[in-house]
């Protein structure tokens, strides 16, 4: 298996509603990733996750809570956001050290907050 | 800290026109540099990827890049393009760093091809 996998795919989301997000991986990679992509932007890096511990928040607004439960999962719970928040959400996972050959992105979530 | 530069922020051709992309980075450790592409409404996919070897890379859809460690530059090209080649294309260098590997990526290249 050397995929990502999220679901949804798509999330419609009212601003007082609580949804989460889910990434899942099998390819035993160590480190993982969750990233934002407003259209017509490159993605921008939200968290960083390796061997499950969280070792990046870049100023992540607190309304976005990330859980990394075991090696093979990554969580991303929304709450109380806004519309601007509107946007693809991509999980990515890799080896956490050496050469990034597996370096894999998945399809994303693409969540529109009405 | 590592960037990456695309200048050509959109590029029109016609069909079977040559491509060529620029990239420029910016990182003092060892370099290992991707091209995405992007489809309209559609997820990242890897189009090529350079670790360390033959500077010349080539990837899937008849895409190839060329790592000049002198230019500090990875320009994507390809030599006759398509209307289905029509997308984002985004360049990405990757850090390593003690237990993730943090990609940044450059502002990304619309390409339109005119049939």
């Amino acid at each position: 298996d050397t995929e990502v996998t999220q679901t949804p795919k798509h999330l419609v989301m009212g601003m007082t509603n609580k949804k989460s997000l889910k990434c899942e991986q099998h390819m035993g990679h160590r480190a993982m990733y969750w990233y934002k992509q407003k259209a017509k932007k490159p993605p921008e890096l939200m968290f960083v996750y390796s061997y499950e511990k969280l070792s990046i928040n870049e100023s992540v607004p607190s309304r976005f809570s990330p859980e990394c439960p075991n090696s093979s999962l990554l969580n991303l719970h929304l709450h109380a956001l806004q519309p601007e928040d509107s946007a693809l959400y991509l999980c990515a996972s890799s080896q956490a050290n050496g050469v990034p050959y597996g370096y894999t992105f998945g399809s994303g979530t693409r969540l529109t907050v009405v | 800290a590592q960037s990456v530069s695309q200048h050509n922020h959109h590029v029109i051709l016609s069909e079977a026109a040559s491509l060529e992309l620029g990239c420029n980075y910016s990182y003092g450790g060892t370099v290992n540099l991707f091209w995405y592409v992007q489809y309209p409404g559609q997820h990242l996919q890897l189009l090529l990827k350079y670790f360390s070897g033959d500077p010349l890379v080539k990837g899937i859809k008849g895409f190839e890049a060329e790592f000049i460690k002198s230019k500090f530059s990875f320009n994507l090209r390809k030599p006759s393009v398509q209307w289905s080649d029509t997308a984002e294309y985004f360049c990405a260098v990757i850090a390593i760093s003690g237990g993730y590997q943090k990609v940044t990526f450059g502002t990304g290249t619309k390409l339109q091809v005119i049939p």
